[in-house]
């Protein structure tokens, strides 16, 4: 498949680690976030969401925080696979945007054996 | 179950020519929303259509347009193909018109795209 992104930040990371991947977001009225993994050659897939009345959600292995004093969104991924190997990106929504999405830069995620 | 499905897969366009693509929802999804993704870069928001109606457009210019049909699929046109169009096109389907409405699973899930190359 071809690679989705060349220029990305990498975060290179020892299989079993746990990794911390950050994104900062610049509106304030944004109530809704999404963290999506994105396989080369494949679209986005859908990970984890919170809303903005919440400051932490967990999933099976992924942790999402959300501070919104500083506008900032983590994803935690405990026990990282190689199958977590991918570019991930986080989106923000809110009610005015309707169903529109607007994505972070990325960040490639490379998991070492 | 199916899960979101475009078409074309990979097109490869000459400058000036125009191009459709296709999109087909997951069954009951009634929002269509499509992104331009270019190499290194976050998807961009290009149109978003629930119950055949657009609802939401980005910054793009004219020569881009959309519609929904009937049955909730969607195609995405673009006219005069310039080389900076060249990118992953993106359809993402979901239940609500709003992402993250409270008491839906209103997630958009996003098909594999098409590859379009402008050359």
């Amino acid at each position: 498949g071809e690679s989705v992104g060349l220029h990305l930040p990498t975060l290179s990371v020892q299989e079993g680690d746990n990794s911390i991947i950050n994104c900062a977001y610049s509106n304030s009225a944004s109530d809704y976030f999404i963290w999506y993994k994105q396989e080369s050659g494949k679209g986005p897939q859908f990970i984890i969401d919170i809303r903005s009345n919440m400051d932490k959600r967990q999933g099976q292995r992924v942790t999402v925080l959300l501070n919104k004093t500083v506008k900032h969104l983590s994803l935690q991924i405990a026990a990282t696979q190689p199958g977590d190997s991918a570019v991930y990106f986080c989106a923000e929504n809110n009610e005015a945007a309707g169903n529109k999405l607007t994505f972070g830069g990325g960040t490639r995620v490379l998991v070492k054996p | 179950d199916a899960g979101v499905t475009q078409s074309p897969t990979h097109l490869i366009k000459t400058r000036g020519q125009h191009v459709t693509l296709r999109c087909s929802p997951i069954s009951g999804h009634k929002s269509v929303s499509w992104y331009q993704q270019v190499l290194g870069q976050g998807p961009q928001f290009i149109f978003q259509y629930y119950e055949k109606e657009e609802r939401g457009r980005g910054n793009f210019p004219d020569r881009f347009s959309a519609r929904q049909f009937p049955n909730y699929s969607s195609e995405l046109n673009v006219n005069a193909l310039l080389l900076g169009d060249s990118a992953l096109y993106l359809c993402a389907s979901s239940l609500a018109w709003r992402q993250g409405a409270l008491g839906l699973n209103t997630e958009a899930f996003f098909g594999q795209g098409t590859r379009l190359t402008v050359v």
